[in-house]
């Protein structure tokens, strides 16, 4: 166990739905993070939020909105997604000391396939 | 733009046999990180390595960072079937004054029997 759990673990949806990622963290630090693994690119970084503050989007599309209410919990807010979506949802967190990060643990993931 | 480069990408080997992943790294880091992936499962941190010369072991497993050749190396040592996985390495850069890991495209490692 990492100390970093994901619900659910699987999500299958249409296009048309909305459906949110949840991820929370129970290793008291102050950075969490959403990467996105699909089988043909490397693990993409998508959001960055220190101390509940996003400090990165990666070029994201609004069709993914995070949420960070506080440290501890991080969401991922999905709406007409496109089939291109699908793909494994990690998410990771870190302590954060303002010049250096430690290392990132990730949570097992959440699988989506969007039909 | 930063670029992490590892190689192979598909690394198939007979079991007690040695080899060496690579990762290159295209702008200047001085942490960098491994990670084990199984099939299915999340990333497992392996190493984390924080200065130049840095050399850590576990196991059949030994990395090495190069901060001036932009270079880390993952050595494996008598390989068996259990270190069959996806190994991940990945750049820590500072970009706009935030911290963000740079992944490569990983190394799918098949230990065979």
């Amino acid at each position: 166990e990492t100390g970093v759990t994901q619900t659910p673990r699987h999500l299958v949806m249409g296009m048309t739905n909305k459906k949110s990622l949840k991820c929370e963290q129970h290793l008291g630090h102050n950075a969490m993070y959403w990467y996105k693994q699909s089988a043909k690119k490397p693990l993409e970084l998508m959001f960055v939020y220190n101390f509940k503050e996003q400090t990165e989007n990666n070029s994201v599309p609004s069709r993914f909105s995070p949420e960070c209410p506080n440290s501890s919990h991080l969401f991922l807010h999905l709406h007409t997604l496109q089939p291109e979506d699908s793909a494994l949802y990690l998410c990771a967190s870190s302590q954060d000391h303002g010049e250096y990060s430690y290392e990132q643990y990730f949570g097992p993931g959440t699988r989506l396939t969007v039909t | 733009e930063l670029k992490v480069e590892q190689n192979p990408l598909f690394l198939s080997m007979q079991e007690g046999k040695n080899y060496t992943i690579y990762c290159n790294y295209s702008t200047t880091s001085d942490r960098l990180y491994w990670y084990r992936q199984d099939p299915g499962k999340s990333l497992e941190s392996l190493f984390v390595l924080l200065s130049n010369g840095a050399v850590k072991q576990e196991g059949r497993l030994m990395a090495s960072l190069d901060t001036k050749a932009r270079l880390s190396t993952l050595h494996i040592t008598a390989a068996v079937h259990d270190l069959s996985a996806t190994y991940f390495c990945a750049v820590d850069i500072n970009q706009g004054g935030s911290e963000k890991l740079v992944f490569g495209k990983g190394t799918k490692l098949t230990v065979n029997p």
